[in-house]
């Protein structure tokens, strides 16, 4: 089945600056790959996603890039702000047709923006 | 008006117990989840149903018993309460079968003593 690592577990930036959160994922077959963010206590929600058809998007100061070769994605956040501290959750997903379909989640970046 | 609902947000219960948490969402989704949450933030999938019909069930011990009445409710039962079972549960709901954005609930608080 899928499996997707996440780097780093933890990150501090100034704010200010930008931050980089790399996932790998391991079935080729996977086609979908949301960010979800969750502050303290609350719901995982969704910030950005890419289907396998394009390599990169952009939303404001968000962007998500997508390696299928090196089965490699990102998360590009610039001019952090303190509303950016959160956790941060990349996932993958093969397509619903497939006996295996579901959403996977790496184990989480704890972004924290210093002032 | 809250699109993804769950109760109870926080229950706490001794060892042993059996509890249900249930979950409704009111955005005409096809597709309900249930994720588990530990104390280390990981997001783990148990299990989906698409329309009533039970299309992802994870390796979780079968204490744990899904139920959806109908495609807007997908409740969660657990007999026998173990230490380890205490997380946060998410209700989640999607357009489809998918895949595509997830819509998480609040969230419920599940100790057990």
């Amino acid at each position: 089945g899928e499996n997707v690592e996440q780097h780093p577990s933890t990150l501090s930036v100034q704010e200010g600056d930008s931050a980089v959160i790399k996932c790998t994922y391991s079935d080729s077959a996977s086609n979908y790959f949301p960010w979800y963010k969750q502050e303290l206590g609350k719901r995982p929600q969704l910030i950005i996603d890419i289907r396998s058809n394009v390599g990169e998007k952009k939303d404001q100061r968000i962007a998500v890039t997508l390696n299928k070769t090196a089965k490699h994605f990102s998360l590009h956040i610039t001019e952090t702000q303190p509303e950016d501290s959160a956790v941060y959750f990349c996932a993958a997903a093969i397509p619903w047709y497939s006996s295996a379909s579901k959403i996977i989640f790496g184990s989480g970046t704890r972004l924290s923006i210093r002032p | 008006d809250t699109a993804v609902s769950q109760t109870p947000k926080y229950l706490v219960t001794q060892m042993g117990n059996d509890k249900s948490i249930k979950c409704e969402q009111n955005l005409g989704h096809d597709t309900m989840y249930w994720y588990k949450q530990d104390s280390k933030k990981f997001l783990k999938i148990m299990f989906s149903y698409n329309n009533k019909e039970l299309i992802i069930n994870e390796t979780v011990p079968n204490r744990f018993s899904p139920k959806s009445p109908d495609k807007a409710h997908l409740n969660l039962h657990i007999n026998s309460l173990e230490l380890g079972d205490s997380a946060v549960y998410f209700c989640a709901s999607s357009l489809d079968r998918g895949p595509g954005e997830l819509f998480f609930g609040e969230g419920s608080r599940l100790t057990v003593l």
